[in-house]
This record gives structure tokens, sequence and C-alpha cells, in this order.
């Protein structure tokens, strides 16, 4: 099982607050998702990325992958209420079809 | 468009009990996964499938058995439930080439008791 790292694994903020949370991994992967869980619901996919060093911006979200495709990054600015969730990184494993995930970061933003 | 659904959302079960977690998807998406989801554990692979009549375990395995008769369809059964097994499972799909989306359910929450 390729481990997936992410760091925090809490974060409590103020609304306009900026943070970033990561995923880190010894492995090199052919690309990684982020998605979001809201409570009582599933995880939805945010974004993919798969070149290293690419950098996508969703809004107020800015993924990184690193160089290496070993590890990445999400920055979100300004955070909102509605930002509040489980944040979860994924990556496929070396069979190439399942997905492994970190335990995730859970964000607060209080207004 | 339903996408992914997953039947009960919530079930209480007795220790020792047998049940099916049903999961249907309508995207006909190839691949199909079950994950259990505990505090502090993020999601781990149960079982996982790559087409009808292909599955293979994922990470923890152990007391769940799959089938996949149809595209459509992945149940997973508990065959002998213990506590556990208290979690909230999801259900998911997506097609099988590159790097797709996983598209998730609500998710069923068990409770052995």
């Amino acid at each position: 099982t390729q481990l997936l790292e992410q760091s925090p694994q809490f974060l409590s903020i103020q609304e306009g607050e900026n943070l970033t949370v990561y995923c880190n991994s010894s492995s090199v992967f052919s690309s990684l998702q982020w998605y979001r869980q809201e409570p009582g619901e599933g995880p939805v996919l945010l974004v993919t990325v798969v070149t290293g060093g690419e950098v996508k911006k969703l809004k107020r979200l800015t993924f990184q992958f690193g160089d290496a495709r070993k590890d990445s990054s999400l920055h979100i600015t300004a955070a909102q209420p509605g930002d509040t969730g489980l944040y979860l990184c994924a990556a496929t494993t070396s069979s190439g079809y399942a997905l492994n995930f970190g335990k995730g970061t859970s964000l607060l933003v209080t207004p | 468009n339903a996408g992914v659904t997953q039947t009960p959302k919530f079930q209480v079960l007795k220790t020792g009990q047998s049940m099916t977690l049903q999961c249907a998807q309508d995207m006909n998406h190839e691949y199909m996964s079950w994950y259990r989801q505990d505090p502090g554990m993020g999601l781990r692979l149960i079982h996982y499938s790559v087409g009808a009549g292909i599955t293979d375990q994922g990470e923890v395995p152990n007391g769940y058995n799959v089938s996949r008769s149809t595209t459509e369809d992945f149940p997973l059964r508990l065959l002998s439930a213990a506590p556990s097994q208290t979690s909230v499972y999801f259900c998911a799909s997506s097609f099988l080439q590159g790097n797709t989306e996983a598209f998730f359910g609500q998710g069923t929450r068990l409770t052995v008791v």
C-alpha cells in the first residue's frame, strides 16, 4: 500500500484566513487527486494533478503537484465557512486501478 | 441521473448476523469499489472490481465478500457481523482508464451491537 500522509490532521481557523494543507508520500505518482467530503456525504472530486510542478486553481483554492510527483499541497485563500469539510488526497495504487486515500485534513472555518 | 446509489443508509446489526450492502451505478463505469471510513483512519479499500465477473481484495478485505454479476451492481456482503465492522461504508465507481473521477455514494452507516 502506498502511504499518503496528510497534515495537519485538524485545522480550525476564522473566516478570511489563509491556510495550506499537505499530502506527502515516499512514492512517485502518475497523478494525484484532491477530494472534499462534507458531513453525511461521500467525497467529491476537486481536482486531478498530473504533471510535476503543475499548479491548478479552483476559485480560492490552489493545488500544486510537487516537481518529483511525490507530494501535493492545497492552499485556500480567504477561507469561508462553506470551505468547512474533510479534505482528502488520493492516488492510484501500483495496480493502476484502486485509489488509496490519505487520512484527510478536517477543516473548520468559523465566521 | 442517479449516479451511485447505496442502500440502506443506516443499519443496526447484532453480532453474528449477515447482511448485504447494495450499490448501483448508472454511469456505465467499469470500475467499482467499496471503502470503509472510520474516525482518524481515512478511507480504507475493502474490495474492488474492474468489470463484471472480476473482483480483487483491497487493504481490509477480511469479513467481507463481493461479487460483480453486472456492470451496474456491486454488493458487499458481511458474512458474520462483528463490532469491529461498525463503520461508514462508501461505494465508488469510475471509468477504468486514466486519471478519472471517482463518484461516491452517500454512504451506509452500519452499527454492530
